[in-house]
């Protein structure tokens, strides 16, 4: 079974600073997707960056990047330059090559303060 | 781009009553899915559908029925539904075809139980 976990339940930065939140991860598949999605506090759920497991660079789109580190089954998303709008909930995703449906963890909230 | 469509927007519903909840997308995405997530929770797996009249049961399908007729439309149904329940049910689409692509979700059904 798969199963997605992020033990950070919040975390408080101050804009314009780097936050990392973190995600480990569980699976048998031998090639598997991870995925972050960002929850606005109107509820909307927009995705924001992928990592392929076999890829060993790691994935960047705009202020996003993630810190993969497959032995550790780890991906971390590093959020760097925080805006005040970047306030909401974080989710990690993983979907396993053989498995059509991504299961999420519980999320991680986070407040950029000024 | 394109769109999914959520109806009804807000559900009240009385214990023990069925209630469906219905999905359109547009985006001409094979797989669609259902998702609870409780407040302040993670999102939770219900059914999935790969391609149209396909269902897979998520990991809390226990109590909801599926329906894909076609392949833009995906509908829930709580067979049941319990007394005092409150949850945001999401539905989201995404392409299957080569590698497994970004989920996309639409606005959510808020469902409470009286």
């Amino acid at each position: 079974a798969q199963k997605v976990t992020q033990t950070q339940t919040s975390i408080s930065v101050v804009e314009k600073t780097t936050v990392t939140m973190d995600c480990v991860y569980e699976t048998r598949d031998s090639s598997y997707f991870l995925f972050w999605y960002k929850q606005t506090a109107s509820g909307e759920i927009v995705f924001l960056i992928r990592q392929d497991s076999y890829k060993k660079e790691n994935a960047t789109v705009g202020h996003y990047s993630l810190n993969f580190q497959k032995p550790k089954s780890s991906i971390g998303l590093i959020i760097t330059a925080t805006q005040i709008e970047d306030s909401a909930v974080y989710f990690c995703a993983m979907r396993g090559n053989n498995n059509n449906a991504p299961r999420f963890g519980a999320g991680t909230k986070l407040s950029v303060k000024p | 781009g394109g769109i999914i469509t959520q109806t009804p927007k807000f559900l009240i519903g009385q214990e023990g009553q069925k209630l469906t909840l219905k999905c359109q997308q547009n985006f001409n995405h094979d797989t669609m899915y259902w998702y609870r997530q409780d407040s302040g929770k993670g999102l939770r797996l219900i059914y999935y559908s790969i391609t149209e009249n396909d269902l897979q049961k998520g990991d809390l399908s226990e109590g909801y029925d599926a329906s894909r007729e076609k392949k833009s439309s995906f509908s829930l149904t709580v067979t049941s539904a319990q007394k005092n329940e409150m949850a945001v049910f999401l539905c989201a689409s995404s392409s299957t075809g080569g590698a497994p692509y970004e989920q996309y979700f639409g606005p959510g059904t808020r469902l409470t139980v009286l």
